[in-house]
């Protein structure tokens, strides 16, 4: 089935860095990447939606020039958190949507982020 | 807006059956899955049901749609240990505003103790 490869699995920065998450997909074709964050014991909260060769679309609330999104291939997506401060310590997770009407999304592993 | 909600918390004993409920708001909705959230991993689909179907049963797991009452519910028969994780319910709308984004519930922790 379709596979996506999320990296890192999790990172350790300092305050005031820029941490960048990547999302491949390994075998297909993704054009549109989903990007989520999950705060601890809560539900995914949609972030953004990236999308091949053309601008992300945010979900309102979210700062665009924080989380700077990028889908320069269509097998490849990234997130880069800007300036990271210790309140954008989450659970980041991708997820491709189906190629046919048949299949569920298919999810990244995820990436812990700690901002210490 | 789209709205899903789930019990937060379900306890049950090894060799029980589980059942996770989940309620929607968006009647426009027309794929609806269930996926299981293990600590500190992704998210893994465990089955999905079409709007226009009642029931889909897959090994243990059986999901029941109720489109009227906008319903939802994961049965898990003969619980086991490795069953302990978080369980989302999604929402999915082909065609309208929100086409081809997820709409997750809360979430369930399900809890399996021997």
């Amino acid at each position: 089935g379709a596979v996506v490869s999320q990296h890192p699995s999790w990172v350790i920065c300092k305050s005031g860095t820029s941490v960048k998450i990547e999302c491949r997909s390994l075998d297909f074709q993704a054009t549109t990447m989903f990007w989520y964050r999950q705060f601890p014991k809560q539900s995914l909260m949609l972030m953004a939606t990236s999308n091949e060769g053309s601008k992300a679309t945010y979900e309102q609330g979210v700062e665009k020039d924080k989380f700077l999104i990028n889908h320069a291939s269509l097998t490849l997506s990234t997130l880069t958190v800007t300036s990271a401060h210790p309140e954008d310590s989450s659970f980041y997770i991708c997820s491709a949507p189906p190629g046919g009407l048949d299949y569920g999304y298919t999810f990244g592993s995820g990436t812990r982020l700690t901002v210490v | 807006g789209e709205d899903v909600e789930q019990s937060l918390f379900l306890s049950v004993r090894e060799g029980d059956s589980s059942v996770i409920n989940c309620t929607y708001t968006d009647s426009s909705s027309t794929y609806l899955y269930w996926y299981k959230q293990e600590p500190g991993a992704g998210l893994q689909l465990l089955t999905y049901i079409f709007s226009n179907m009642d029931m889909k049963q897959d090994q243990r797991l059986t999901v029941l749609l109720n489109k009227k009452d906008k319903h939802l519910s994961l049965r898990i028969a003969d619980t086991q240990t490795g069953d302990s994780a978080i369980y989302f319910c999604a929402e999915r709308d082909i065609g309208g505003k929100n086409t081809d984004k997820l709409i997750f519930g809360t979430g369930t922790r399900l809890q399996v103790f021997p």
